[in-house]
């Protein structure tokens, strides 16, 4: 069975400055994805990034990047130039691409990031 | 449209009643997803559709009743919940299983 963890439950960062959230992961599956969802207050989870495991190159998307290491199976989010707006709970997430596991998302426990004016 | 729409935002029910979630999507995705996710804790997958037939039951209580009418809707009945019950259900949907997914903004439930 494939397992998320976040090891940080807290996280605090300057506006303006980057912050990297933790995620590793255990699977005995050579192809599957990883996602970073955003959570804010509001509730709505909002997807912030993919990485397909079969793709070498680091996803990116706009002030948010990520650190894929395929084989120490880490997985972590930096976030640059932190803004007021990005304060919420973060999840990690895996996906199996067995058809079979039907798209089932397996979530780490969240990491709560703060952002200080 | 990017969209997937949860109503109502919040319920309160008594244990004795029914009610009903609905979540809508026309994103022409043909899988959804519900989830229930207690305060500052990851969601819990419940029950995934795929193609309008339930794939997934996560071992929900029989108090539970998804129901996908069409491709754009499915529902969540409840009944006899039972207080711990109370939590955010949220939905998602994603283009097929082997997609990313899409989430609505939930439903706060309160059993009482």
């Amino acid at each position: 069975a494939q397992t998320v963890t976040q090891s940080q439950p807290e996280m605090s960062v300057q506006e303006a400055e980057t912050v990297t959230l933790s995620c590793t992961y255990d699977t005995s599956e050579s192809d599957y994805y990883l996602f970073w969802y955003k959570q804010p207050p509001s509730r709505q989870m909002i997807l912030v990034i993919r990485q397909e495991a079969y793709k070498q190159q680091n996803a990116t998307e706009n002030r948010f990047s990520v650190n894929f290491q395929k084989a120490a199976k880490s997985f972590s989010l930096k976030i640059s130039d932190s803004q007021l707006g990005d304060a919420a709970m973060y999840f990690c997430a895996y996906r199996s691409s067995d058809y079979n596991q039907g798209g089932k998302l397996i979530f780490g426990q969240g990491t709560e990031l703060s952002v200080k004016p | 449209d990017t969209e997937v729409t949860q109503t109502p935002k919040h319920l309160v029910m008594g244990m004795t009643n029914k009610k009903s979630l609905k979540c809508e999507q026309h994103m022409g995705h043909r899988a959804m997803y519900w989830y229930k996710q207690k305060a500052k804790k990851p969601p819990e997958l419940m029950f995934v559709y795929s193609y309008e037939k339930l794939s997934i039951n996560e071992s929900v209580p029989s108090r539970f009743s998804p129901e996908c009418p069409n491709s754009s809707l499915l529902n969540l009945h409840l009944h006899a919940l039972q207080p711990e019950d109370s939590a955010l259900y949220l939905c998602a949907s994603s283009r097929t299983g082997d997609s990313e997914q899409y989430f609505g903004p939930g439903t706060r439930l309160t059993v009482t």
